[in-house]
């Protein structure tokens, strides 16, 4: 089991650019979340995936970002026009099930120049 | 909205000591999540519970839903326990964690 996967590691871009960042969920889990950590707000929910439907993305900002789950082995989330603030590490995470024990990823450092 | 006070922020001890750290929830939540944050970033599991205590090794967790609390005690720590330990708790009726603001540990030989 090689746990949640997240590609790439570290991204880096220009302000204005678009960043696709990757994510690949334990194999048989149903759920996928996707999170962001700052130093100032912490680790802050983004937005969840319940076999392949989006459920819930009221953490997503409303501009910009949008988060995909195109088959059961992958999930994209997108920022369209990064700017400095999107600097963040973006976690993705899973669970066999809703409501069940969640593994991360271990994120995708951004960083908009 | 839904808050979860981690507590201390920082803690340092010496290995073989042990201590407490506490997450205070300011509303009902379903279950609980301990993590470490490992010094390559990671974040690695410890405990998950809806209730009661577990215990692995060296650490033991407890989780009271009514009274809105957890706890994650460490003893006899070694240098390899250091790390920021965070909690995280879901809340009824939600699919998010909602995660506390973490405590750096930090064990002094």
């Amino acid at each position: 089991n090689a746990g949640v996967i997240q590609t790439p590691r570290h991204k880096v871009t220009g302000k204005g650019q678009e960043a696709t960042l990757w994510c690949e969920p334990i194999s048989g889990h149903s759920a996928v979340f996707w999170y962001r950590q700052t130093i100032v707000q912490g680790l802050e929910f983004l937005t969840y995936f319940r076999n392949q439907a989006p459920i819930d993305d009221s953490g997503m900002p409303k501009e910009r970002f949008s988060a995909q789950m195109p088959n059961q082995s992958h999930s994209t989330l997108k920022i369209q026009s990064t700017q400095p603030q999107d600097s963040a590490v973006y976690l993705c995470a899973s669970s066999l099930a809703a409501n069940t024990e969640v593994f991360f990823g271990k994120g995708t450092r951004l960083t908009v120049v | 909205g839904d808050q979860v006070e981690q507590s201390p922020s920082a803690l340092s001890l010496h290995e073989g000591t042990g201590s407490a750290l506490r997450c205070n929830f300011t509303t009902t939540m379903r279950a609980v999540q301990w993590f470490r944050k490992n010094s390559r970033g990671s974040l690695i599991n410890l405990f998950y519970l809806a209730s009661g205590t577990k215990e692995n090794g060296r650490l033991k967790s407890a989780f009271d839903s009514k009274e809105r609390y957890s706890t994650l005690h460490i003893r006899d720590a070694q240098l390899e326990d250091s790390g920021t330990y965070f909690c995280a708790a879901e809340s009824s009726g939600s699919w998010q964690l909602i995660f506390g603001s973490g405590t750096q540990l930090t064990v002094m030989p």
